[in-house]
């Protein structure tokens, strides 16, 4: 069980463009919803905390406005990076929990390249 | 200091050895502690959780927490060469937000 789906695993466009990954809990409902990101050799960085029906809560240097994320219903949370530019090249992972104080399960991540 | 804090190794283990890992945290509030493993280029994969003091086993590994001390431990028995990824350990803070530590990285050698 918590099995957590994400879309697409691989993305590469041009500089500019905005990129959707949606992330979805299978078999649970996620009031709360993680976006983490990963640079090469180097570990997990939280980048907001995605609530059901209100706004994110982004982590201190990550831009808001850059990094728009939707969590519209209990089963799916979506983060769009805008007018992305190589250095938002990485690899976004999304996660979901039933409870606060169970674990988190991962989506399989999305690794995004920008040209 | 980093509200958990793991060593980021590498850490070498000949086959067939215990590999033990070690992660300390902060937050005396903390309620729950997960391990996780982190293949290169793959998303974290749930390995253990625990909530009270003492040893829990599941299989090959072994997770111990002392509260105490704010130290959670996974050993890993008759370690095998699948077994080289990071390890990720994680803390749930007082504030009901997840921590994570910035992983170890364990190598089995044949």
């Amino acid at each position: 069980g918590a099995v957590v789906s994400q879309h697409p695993s691989w993305v590469i466009c041009k500089s500019g463009t905005s990129v959707k990954i949606e992330c979805r809990s299978l078999d649970f409902q996620a009031t709360t919803m993680f976006w983490y990101r990963q640079f090469p050799k180097q570990s997990l960085m939280l980048m907001a905390t995605s609530n059901e029906g209100s706004k994110a809560t982004y982590e201190q240097g990550v831009e808001k406005d850059k990094f728009l994320i939707n969590h519209a219903s209990l089963t799916l949370s979506t983060l769009t990076v805008t007018s992305a530019h190589p250095e938002d090249s990485s690899f976004y992972i999304c996660s979901g929990t039933p409870y606060s104080n169970q674990p988190q399960h991962f989506g399989d991540g999305t690794r995004l390249s920008i040209l | 200091q980093k509200e958990v804090e793991q060593n980021s190794g590498p850490l070498s283990v000949p086959e067939g050895a215990i590999a033990s890992l070690n992660c300390t945290y902060s937050d005396r509030g903390s309620q729950s502690f997960f391990w996780y493993r982190q293949y290169s280029g793959k998303s974290p994969e749930l390995i253990m959780f625990i909530y009270s003091n003492g040893d829990k086993e599941d299989g090959r590994f072994t997770a111990q927490l002392n509260k105490a001390s704010q130290y959670v431990s996974l050993l890993i028995r008759d370690s095998q060469p699948s077994d080289s990824a990071t390890y990720l350990c994680a803390v749930t803070s007082s504030a009901s937000k997840i921590i994570f530590g910035s992983g170890t990285r364990l190598s089995i050698r044949p």
